[in-house]
């Protein structure tokens, strides 16, 4: 049990457009979910904590109208990543809280911006 | 900002050998702290969950220990195996609502 799907794996846009990343718990009911995005030789930066059916919680620094997240029941969540630029390009990954202190992790995001 | 280290960011260790390294976090606010495995190309995998101060977790050659009034973790591994390969997390629950992780630590076992 637990597992975690997020898609797509690998997106190539082109600059200005959007993108939507979508994180599923397939087999259980995530209370909460984190997206998280790392940088080249860095840990996962967590980006935004949220819960089903109310606004999710951005950390400092994240731009919440760039990074639009919607966790609209209590086994989906999306990442969408609005007019993005080359800067937007790194790997994306969403975790999925079953009661705290448990997560587990989908397989990523590759999200390449030209 | 919270701040979750770990330490040493890389490691290569000869097949065979036992190796240990650190994760260290605030110890105000703690709730829960996390031991990933994380290859390239999957998902992190979770390998421990610890709550208690002096929790001691195994699984297998991998063993944990836990000291929150001090605040540090230790991850070790006995007999390194190849397989071990992996990027190590540590990531903290802060609060029971937000899960914050450390840099890693990249191990590589040299057949």
């Amino acid at each position: 049990g637990a597992v975690v799907s997020q898609h797509p794996s690998r997106v190539i846009c082109k600059s200005g457009t959007s993108v939507k990343i979508e994180c599923r718990s397939l087999d259980f009911q995530a209370t909460t979910m984190f997206w998280y995005r790392q940088f080249p030789k860095k840990s996962l930066m967590l980006m935004a904590t949220s819960n089903e059916g109310s606004k999710a919680t951005y950390e400092q620094g994240v731009e919440k109208d760039k990074f639009l997240i919607n966790h609209a029941s209590l086994t989906l969540s999306t990442l969408t990543v609005t007019s993005a630029h080359p800067e937007d390009s790194s790997f994306y990954i969403c975790s999925a809280a079953r009661g705290a202190p448990e997560a587990f992790f989908g397989q990523g995001t590759r999200l390449t911006v030209v | 900002i919270l701040n979750v280290e770990q330490s040493p960011q890389s490691l290569h260790v000869q097949e065979g050998d036992s190796t240990n390294f650190t994760c260290s976090f605030p110890s105000s606010n703690f709730y829960a702290l996390h031991w990933y495995r994380w290859e390239t190309a999957k998902s992190p995998e979770a390998l421990f969950v610890m709550t208690l101060n002096g929790d001691e977790k195994k699984k297998g050659r991998i063993s944990a220990t836990l000291n929150t009034k001090e605040g540090y973790s230790y991850l070790y591994i006995k007999g390194s195996q190849p397989e071990d390969s992996a990027t190590y997390l540590c990531a903290l629950w802060v609060g029971a609502q937000k899960l914050v992780f450390g840099q890693g630590t990249r191990l590589t076992i040299n057949p």
